[in-house]
This record gives C-alpha cells, structure tokens and sequence, in this order.
C-alpha cells in the first residue's frame, strides 16, 4: 500500500505557467519534505514542515512556494516556471521531528516546455 | 552548504563482491541514514544509524559510523546484479527541525 503518494507522477507545463504538485500521506508523519532532483545529481533539498512549521532553505529560489493546509498534504508551487525547473520532484516524510527514517514517494517528473 | 561528500563517486564490481561507499558530514548529526534509488524511482531506505552508535547490520548490508571523524560508510556484502543503483547517505542535524539533507551519492554498478 502506497504510504506517500504524489500526483502526478508526470507533469507538462509550458513556460511561464504556474504548476502545483501534490503530496499526500497516510502515515500521520509530522515532518514533510520537498525535494528537487535532477540527473545523476543527489536530492537538493527545497523545504520541509516540522509539524505546521515552515522551513525554507537559503538557496531555494522565490519561484518555489509550498503548503501544507493539514498533517496529511502537501503542496509545491512553482510561480513561473523556468526551463531549469524540469526535474525530479520528490516527496518525503518522517516521524519524531526526523528521528526515524524517511519514507518517499514515487516523484513528480516535471517537464517544462 | 551542509551537504556531505560521498566517496567514490562510481564503484563497477563483478557479482559476488564487496561494495564499500564512504560519508562524510560536516557538523554534528542525530543520526545518519543510508538510501538506495534505482534509476528514475523513489528512495528506499536501508539503514538509519544514531549518533550514539557505531555499527549496524540488516542482511547484506553494514553500516558504521565514527562520529570523531564525521564519516561513515555502507558495506555490501556478497554483491548481487540487483544492488546495481544509486546509493545517498542523509544527515539530521540537531535542533533544524528534522531537516534531512543528502550527500552526494555513489553510483554502484554490479556486474553478473
């Protein structure tokens, strides 16, 4: 039974046009991630939720903005995407503020046309 | 940048073999997880190890840790066509709020 599941698992947008990916979970996990992967690169991470607390990292462009309207979703909006937004989007969560292992989901493949 | 450094980079063994893959981090951690991603999917977790542990086991799979030097490595044992993938270790950092960052990864091809 899938645990972390995000919609779509592929996504078209043109240039420009605002995007949201999806991330639902089952598991009641109280930390959630948003992560940016793309080739033969490791997974960058974008921001997390520690409960309804937000975390942005540093270098995570303006363009990317997230919610999290409860424990169980998540979103990632992408403003205006650029063509050095396609990547791998991946979804992960984790239990006791990150103290136990961290289960994903199958990613989002964006492509920006 | 808190991302760790993984060593090498890529690893080719025939079945049957060792794979070792080294990590290190940079600041003090509460635990350090090791994850396996085949090509275009998700990550699978495969070993979490504490701060206050310095060797784990499940399987095939040998895992350690020296906080001391801020390095850990992953040992695969017997190796199989299977194990051919891409290995990330992944740190949390106390008191950033569960933040998981990974390192850079080897790329590990087993060949039969």
């Amino acid at each position: 039974d899938a645990m972390v599941i995000q919609n779509p698992r592929y996504q078209v947008t043109q240039f420009g046009k605002p995007v949201t990916l999806s991330c639902s979970q089952t598991l009641n996990h109280n930390v959630m991630y948003w992560y940016q992967q793309k080739s033969s690169q490791a997974p960058k991470l974008l921001f997390h939720y520690y409960d309804k607390d937000f975390n942005n990292e540093a270098d995570t462009p303006d363009n990317f903005q997230s919610r999290r309207p409860n424990t169980s979703f998540c979103f990632l909006d992408i403003r205006s995407p650029g063509l050095g937004d396609a990547a791998m989007y991946l979804c992960a969560t984790s239990r006791d503020g990150g103290t136990a292992e961290a289960f994903f989901g199958q990613g989002t493949r964006l492509t920006v046309v | 940048s808190q991302q760790g450094e993984e060593d090498p980079q890529a690893l080719s063994i025939q079945e049957g073999e060792n794979a070792t893959m080294n990590c290190s981090y940079k600041t003090s951690i509460n635990n350090l997880q090791w994850y396996r991603q085949n090509s275009g999917r998700g990550l699978v977790h495969l070993i979490l190890i504490r701060s206050n542990e310095r060797e784990k086991h499940s399987g095939r799979l040998r895992v350690t840790l020296d906080t001391s030097k801020k390095s850990s490595s992953l040992l695969i044992t017997a190796s199989r066509a299977a194990d051919t993938a891409s290995y990330f270790c992944a740190t949390v950092y106390y008191n950033q709020g569960g933040k998981l960052i990974f390192g850079q990864g080897t790329e590990l091809s087993v060949k039969p």
